[in-house]
């Protein structure tokens, strides 16, 4: 089942703040995050994994809410280098295959 | 530490032709996912194989597409008698056992 993103595009002023959230149908036993530039492949930003902590480091973090089901990613203070289309992805089981959202696409204006 | 690689970068192929698409892994990793992608979308799971072994191959077309993860040397991607419809990139991905690294991608495009 794939994830649900949303919102599916996003822009934003140099500085802002942004949320980006990921739901699933199905239990989850983790989320990961993933930013893709244009042209590049997919670069791995963090995963959480069921029973975990909130991850994120500065300015990007995500939390899990696992009885919901739900991800979201938050930008703090949004760089221009922050523009790109997020995806998250879950698994199911740990081993199992990732299965991505459609993205979620971050333009920032200076 | 090298990252995955992948090669050809970019691979032109003419209907009926066939496509190989090559996968090196992390060193250390012995997971590898292969996705494809099309403009503007999200990644589709392809195949997720381990050495020697194919793991999972739900996301595989039934015909024409194969894949492998020999003992020795890169994991292979093969595409027989392409179609205008396979044109996309494919990336793979390897796991140590968690999180997933992606190469840079092959772009094929059929003529």
């Amino acid at each position: 089942q794939q994830p649900v993103q949303s919102p599916q595009a996003v822009i934003l002023r140099e500085g802002e703040d942004a949320v980006i959230n990921c739901s699933s149908s199905k239990a989850l036993y983790s989320v990961h995050w993933y930013r893709q530039k244009h042209g590049e492949a997919p670069v791995f930003l963090m995963i959480l994994l069921k029973g975990g902590e909130q991850k994120g480091h500065e300015k990007i973090s995500a939390s899990f809410n696992e009885k919901k089901q739900q991800s979201s990613l938050y930008l703090t203070a949004s760089q221009l280098s922050y523009s790109g289309t997020y995806f998250c992805g879950t698994e199911r089981n740990r081993d199992d295959k990732i299965i991505f959202g459609k993205g979620t696409r971050l333009h920032i204006l200076p | 530490n090298a990252g995955v690689m992948q090669n050809p970068r970019h691979l032109v192929r003419r209907r009926g032709q066939e496509a190989r698409l090559r996968c090196s892994p992390m060193k250390g990793h012995s997971h590898v996912y292969w996705y494809r992608q099309l403009p503007e979308e999200g990644l589709k799971f392809m195949v997720y194989l381990q050495k020697e072994n194919i793991i999972d191959e739900s996301g595989m077309p039934k015909e024409r597409f194969s894949a492998e993860f020999p003992k020795e040397g890169p994991s292979i991607l093969r595409i027989q008698q392409v179609v205008r419809g396979d044109s996309a990139a494919y990336f793979c991905a390897s796991s140590p056992f968690d999180t997933q690294y992606f190469g840079p991608g092959t772009r094929l495009t059929v003529l």
